[in-house]
């Protein structure tokens, strides 16, 4: 099955800096990568998107990158606020068992003001 | 939280007991999901539900059993409770299956 790796385990930028995560996966058939932020008592909730047609995706201080030759793709946030600290997930969605996400084992991310 | 409940939001048991965990959704979507987050494994998938009384297997069934009688309630029972499902377990939906998953705010269970 798949296998999705994500590094840093933590990361502590000061605020204002910016964050990159990133993620490596195994399967080549995988066509979607969402990246989700969970906080403190709270469930996941997604912040982005990118599907395999696509090299890049930004939203304001959000953006990720998507390498497929390589499989691997990363989360750059930039301008890093207090808020942004929070747990980060990568996850892929592939073509042959579809309806699964298969998730990182998730990245702590702390903005130091 | 996308028209998620998740109950109880916290449960301690004993190692052999029985526990049924509810997750109830509002939003009438067909695709209903069963995670469990442990330190250093990520969100890892139990069960999954495409429809009213349909259901397959995750990544980490073994243990579990789940139900959908309704398209709103879907059940994840553990019969026999060990130590290694002490876990945050969370519920998710999505209307289509390809994402992006809503997730409710997780069970806390621990089991002694």
């Amino acid at each position: 099955g798949e296998n999705v790796e994500q590094h840093p385990s933590t990361l502590s930028v000061q605020e204002g800096d910016s964050a990159v995560i990133k993620c490596t996966y195994s399967d080549s058939a995988s066509n979607y990568f969402p990246w989700y932020k969970q906080e403190l008592g709270k469930g996941p909730q997604l912040i982005i998107d990118i599907r395999s047609n696509v090299g890049e995706k930004k939203d304001q201080r959000i953006a990720v990158t998507l390498n497929k030759t390589a499989k691997h793709f990363s989360l750059h946030i930039t301008e890093t606020q207090p808020e942004d600290s929070a747990v980060y997930f990568c996850a892929t969605q592939g073509g042959g068992s579809a309806r699964q996400l298969t998730f990182g084992s998730g990245t702590q991310l702390t903005v130091l003001p | 939280d996308a028209g998620i409940t998740q109950s109880p939001r916290h449960k301690v048991t004993e190692t052999g007991t029985p526990v049924t965990l509810r997750c109830h959704q509002t939003e009438n979507h067909r695709y209903m999901y069963w995670y469990r987050q442990d330190p250093g494994h990520g969100l890892r998938l139990i069960h999954y539900s495409y429809g009213v009384k349909d259901t397959d297997k995750g990544e980490v069934s073994d243990g579990y059993s789940v139900s959908r009688s309704k398209t709103e309630d879907f059940l994840l029972t553990l019969e026999s409770a060990t130590s290694s499902q002490t876990s945050v377990y969370f519920c998710a939906i999505s209307p289509t299956g390809v994402s992006p998953l809503h997730f409710g705010n997780g069970t806390r269970l621990t089991v002694t």
